[in-house]
């Protein structure tokens, strides 16, 4: 049980582009999903805390208007990277809670060129 | 000072040896703690978690937490190469949407 999935598991997207990212639940139902990024050799950051059905909560210094969460059911949640440019190149994953254990999911490397 | 402090290796070990990986931490209000194990370039996956000072045993993983040093453990018994992985120490308040402090990660190296 307590399997979460992403998509796609690796993207590359031309600069000034957009690109969105899905997180699902797929055995558990999730009020509350995490979406962090983690550069090289780095830990995981905390980008923002999606609750389903209300907007998303970002961390300091993270522009929610470049990364729009979605948290439009209790399986999914999407992180939209708008107008990405290299800097932005990542791997971004996202966790869900249940009770107090958060499951992550694979992960998805965005590059971008 | 950060939240929570991990050496970030890496560790180098044979095969068969135990392997001790800690955390400090200088925030009281941290009252679960979480080791994940992460592959390269995959997504954390979750070990063990505890929330009582003392160990908790899960096959040849023990997760040991001492509140009042505000020290944790994990130590992995009879490693195997396929253990070669990055360890992250993980910690949280109470309440189901408190967010997850991380470490910065252990590598370690598990040699033939």
């Amino acid at each position: 049980g307590a399997v979460v999935s992403q998509h796609p598991s690796w993207v590359i997207c031309k600069s000034g582009t957009s690109v969105k990212i899905e997180c699902r639940s797929l055995d558990f139902q999730a009020t509350t999903m995490f979406w962090y990024r983690q550069f090289p050799k780095q830990s995981l950051m905390l980008m923002a805390t999606s609750n389903e059905g209300s907007k998303a909560t970002y961390e300091q210094g993270v522009e929610k208007d470049k990364f729009l969460i979605n948290h439009a059911s209790l399986t999914l949640s999407t992180l939209t990277v708008t107008s990405a440019h290299p800097e932005d190149s990542s791997f971004y994953i996202c966790s869900a809670g249940q009770a107090y254990e958060q499951y992550f999911g694979p992960g998805t490397r965005l590059t971008v060129t | 000072q950060k939240e929570v402090e991990q050496d970030p290796g890496p560790l180098s070990v044979p095969e068969g040896a135990i392997v001790s990986l800690n955390c400090t931490y200088s925030n009281s209000a941290f009252q679960y703690f979480m080791w994940y194990r992460q592959y390269s370039r995959k997504g954390p996956e979750l070990l063990m978690y505890t929330y009582s000072s003392g160990n908790k045993e899960d096959g040849r993983f023990t997760a040991q937490v001492d509140k009042s040093s505000k020290y944790i453990s994990l130590f992995i018994r009879d490693s195997q190469p396929s253990d070669s992985a990055t360890y992250l120490c993980a910690m949280r308040g109470t309440g189901t949407a408190s967010k997850l402090t991380f470490g910065t990660g252990t590598r370690l190296q598990v040699t033939l």
